[in-house]
């Protein structure tokens, strides 16, 4: 069965403390892995898209990174600000047609 | 350019009764898409509209429904409320289909009580 799985759940880190999201995915025919970042009462803010494997992105302090199996969202030297909610989506084949389907995501917190 | 917005923001809706909720894609957006999010799931995809016509449904019962305007505005609507409906609604707007990064908007927070 096709599915996407993040971990862990939640990461609590200090900041600067440098760190790496997960996100698993089953799916025939990769075409292409989303990551989001989602903060309180607002809606998912698109950050990278990744298509194949070996390929990375970057956006300041976050790189995107994917494999033929996962991707990681590496986190350094974070700061307060990059709390939020990590959200990663694969598009997946169901009866109807294809849809972006989104894994539950990883709660990040960065402490001063 | 303006995001993707979501009317109303929040809603309180007893059982039984229905809700009508809207979205106006970005501009240029021909495709839209409705997830419900809740704690427990996560985002659950819903539907997805592409030049007014269902190109996609998920695994909701048919008290869920949408459609979509010539405009590209569209909207979703429940039927017969139940308690487990409350959740955030969130709308997405893309220029051709699920393979494009999604826009979204904030949401429209429905609580049924």
């Amino acid at each position: 069965e096709d599915q996407v799985t993040q971990s862990p759940e939640a990461l609590r880190l200090q900041e600067g403390e440098s760190s790496s999201l997960n996100c698993s995915y089953t799916v025939s025919g990769l075409r292409g892995l989303f990551w989001y970042r989602q903060d309180p009462g607002k809606g998912p803010e698109f950050l990278f898209t990744l298509y194949s494997a070996g390929e990375e992105k970057e956006k300041e302090r976050l790189k995107a990174t994917l494999t033929k199996k996962e991707s990681f969202l590496h986190i350094t030297a974070p700061k307060p600000e990059d709390s939020a909610t990590y959200l990663c989506a694969v598009p997946m084949k169901n009866q109807a047609g294809t849809a972006l389907i989104f894994g539950k995501g990883t709660t990040l917190s960065v402490s001063s | 350019k303006a995001g993707v917005t979501q009317t109303p923001r929040y809603l309180i809706k007893t059982r039984g009764q229905q809700v009508t909720l809207s979205c106006s894609p970005i501009s240029g957006h021909r495709s839209v898409s409705w997830y419900q999010q809740t704690p427990g799931q996560g985002l659950q995809f819903l539907f997805e509209y592409f030049s007014e016509t269902q190109r996609n449904k998920g695994n909701f019962p048919g008290r869920f429904s949408g459609r979509q305007f010539s405009n590209s505005r569209s909207e979703m609507n429940v039927s017969t409320l139940e308690l487990g409906d409350s959740a955030l609604y969130l709308c997405a707007s893309s220029p051709r289909d699920s393979n494009s990064p999604l826009h979204f908007g904030n949401g429209t927070r429905l609580t049924v009580t």
